[in-house]
């Protein structure tokens, strides 16, 4: 089986911009998860998604969002993008509710 | 690597020999613990899991223990190896496929 694949994989944009992030999740998970990893706040929980509604929602501004399709796969949108949110985003699938599996991750670098 | 910044702890291990990684969670409500291994440029790849009904649980060559009195959990690497130099991270959630929240790491530099 293919795992979960993002794309792209690296990004640059300018304060301001707004940018979309796209992941595919492992054939048959239903469940997609967006994490933000940066040097000084680690991994954290951004959103889930199952059956194209939102299921558990972190701490993050409403900047960022996200949605999911029929075929489970996945967007996040940051719109005026903010010099500190340069991060690693990370999509992580599973079949309900159960282990998630981790992308490579897209990098977003904000200039 | 992704946290630098962090000051990550780090632990140095001779090849060959076993590796102990700890973790302190902080919610006693969680009932699912995951280890992840991430590499440098990479995702966070899975290692093991345990329920909290467990307080044990074997993989290859890995052996995860928690302590749900102290809010503990460990990750043993038995005969470490040079493929098992990166940053682990322990993960808690309340339930299963829902938000995980991340330790912070641990570096694990595995010396040839």
């Amino acid at each position: 089986k293919a795992g979960v694949t993002q794309t792209p994989r690296y990004l640059i944009k300018t304060r301001g911009q707004q940018v979309t992030l796209s992941c595919s999740p492992i054939s048959g998970h239903r469940s997609v998860s967006w994490y933000q990893q940066t040097p000084g706040q680690g991994l954290q929980f951004l959103f889930e998604y199952f059956s194209e509604t939102q299921r558990n929602k972190g701490n993050f501004p409403g900047r960022f969002s996200g949605r999911q399709f029929s075929n489970s796969r996945s967007e996040m949108n940051v719109s005026t993008l903010e010099l500190g949110d340069s991060a690693l985003y990370l999509c992580a699938s599973s079949l309900v509710a159960d282990t998630q599996y981790f992308g490579p991750g897209t990098r977003l670098t904000v200039l | 690597g992704e946290n630098v910044g962090l000051h990550l702890p780090t632990l140095s291990v001779q090849e060959g020999d076993n590796s102990i990684i700890n973790c302190a969670y902080s919610n006693s409500a969680s009932d699912y613990f995951i280890w992840y291994k991430q590499e440098s440029g990479k995702g966070p790849q899975f290692i093991i899991d345990i329920r909290s009904n467990m307080d044990k649980r074997q993989g290859q060559r890995v052996t995860v223990l928690l302590n749900k009195t102290v809010k503990h959990l460990s990750l043993q690497i038995a005969a470490t190896q040079p493929g098992d130099s990166a940053v682990y991270f322990c993960a808690e959630t309340v339930s299963p496929g829902g938000k995980l929240i991340f330790g912070q790491g641990t570096e694990l530099s595995v010396k040839p």
